[in-house]
C-alpha cells in the first residue's frame, strides 16, 4: 500500500493529452513540493517533473506538472508512442521523515 | 557529467546480511548541496525510498526498514553502501543508488533523485 495514490493505469492517442493524477494528504502533498518520475521499460527512473512543476533540462514541454491542496497531477500533451511508461509521483512525508513514492501509473498509448 | 553506478551479490541467502556499494563519477560526493540515497523495486512492482546520507554521515531511514538498514559514506572512494540485513524473499529487488536533492525551504520540504544509477537485482533465495 503506498502512501501516495494513483491510479494503476492511463492510456491514450498519439496527439492526445493525457493527465495523471497522485493523491497524498496534509504531511506529503499538502506540506511539500511533488516531482514526478518516468520509468521507460527495463531502464532506471528518469527526473520528469520537480518541486511541483519544473523541468529539468532536456524534458519537453509537453510535460507539465501542477499541485493543489493534497493532490498533484502530471499532464502529457501531444502524445506520443515513446511517452509509453511507467509514471511515479513522489514527495517527503513529515510523519514518516522520509520519502515517499506513489504506487505506479502504467501509461498506455494506444 | 555525473554517473552512479551500483556494484555487489547478485544473489543474497536468507538471514544474511544484503550489501552493496555505490561509486560516484563526475563529481565529488562531498558536496555541500546533496544526499546521496538508495531505492529499490521488487519485480514488477513499485518504488521504495530506502534511506540517504549526507557526505557528513547524517542519514535518513525509511521507518519500515530502520531497523535493518545501515548506510556508510566514504568520501576517500567518492562510495556511498547499503547495508540490509537479516533478509528474506520480500527483499528480491534491483536497488538503484541516486544522488538526492533535498532542503527545506519556508517549512517546505524539497527532494528529488537525480541522476539515478542503473539499479542491480538482488535475489533473496538459498
Amino acid at each position: 500500500q503506498s502512501v501516495l495514490t494513483q491510479p494503476p493505469s492511463a492510456s491514450g492517442t498519439p496527439g492526445q493529452r493525457v493527465t495523471i493524477s497522485c493523491s497524498g494528504s496534509s504531511s506529503n502533498i499538502g506540506s511539500n513540493t511533488v516531482n514526478w518520475y518516468q520509468q521507460l521499460p527495463g531502464t532506471a527512473p528518469k527526473l520528469l517533473i520537480y518541486s511541483n512543476n519544473q523541468r529539468p533540462s532536456g524534458v519537453p514541454d509537453r510535460f507539465s506538472g501542477s499541485k493543489s491542496g493534497t493532490s498533484a497531477s502530471l499532464a502529457i500533451s501531444g502524445l506520443q508512442s515513446e511517452d509509453e511508461a511507467d509514471y511515479y509521483c513522489a514527495a517527503w512525508d513529515d510523519s514518516l521523515n522520509g520519502g515517499v513514492f506513489g504506487g505506479g501509473t502504467k501509461l498506455t498509448v494506444l | 557529467q555525473l554517473q552512479l553506478q551500483e556494484s555487489g551479490p547478485g544473489l543474497v541467502k536468507p538471514s544474511e546480511t544484503l550489501s552493496l556499494t555505490c561509486t560516484v563519477s563526475g563529481g565529488s560526493i562531498s558536496s555541500s548541496s546533496y544526499y546521496w540515497g538508495w531505492i529499490r523495486q521488487p519485480p514488477g512492482k513499485g518504488l521504495e525510498w530506502i534511506g540517504s546520507i549526507y557526505y557528513s554521515g547524517s542519514t535518513y531511514y525509511n521507518p519500515s526498514l530502520k531497523s535493518r538498514v545501515t548506510i556508510s559514506v566514504d568520501t576517500s572512494k567518492n562510495q556511498f553502501s547499503l547495508k540490509l540485513s537479516s533478509v528474506t524473499a520480500a527483499d528480491t529487488a534491483v536497488y538503484y543508488c541516486a544522488r538526492q536533492s533535498l532542503r527545506k525551504i519556508s517549512s517546505s520540504w524539497y527532494n528529488w533523485f537525480d541522476p539515478w544509477g542503473q539499479g542491480t537485482l538482488v535475489t533473496v533465495s538459498s
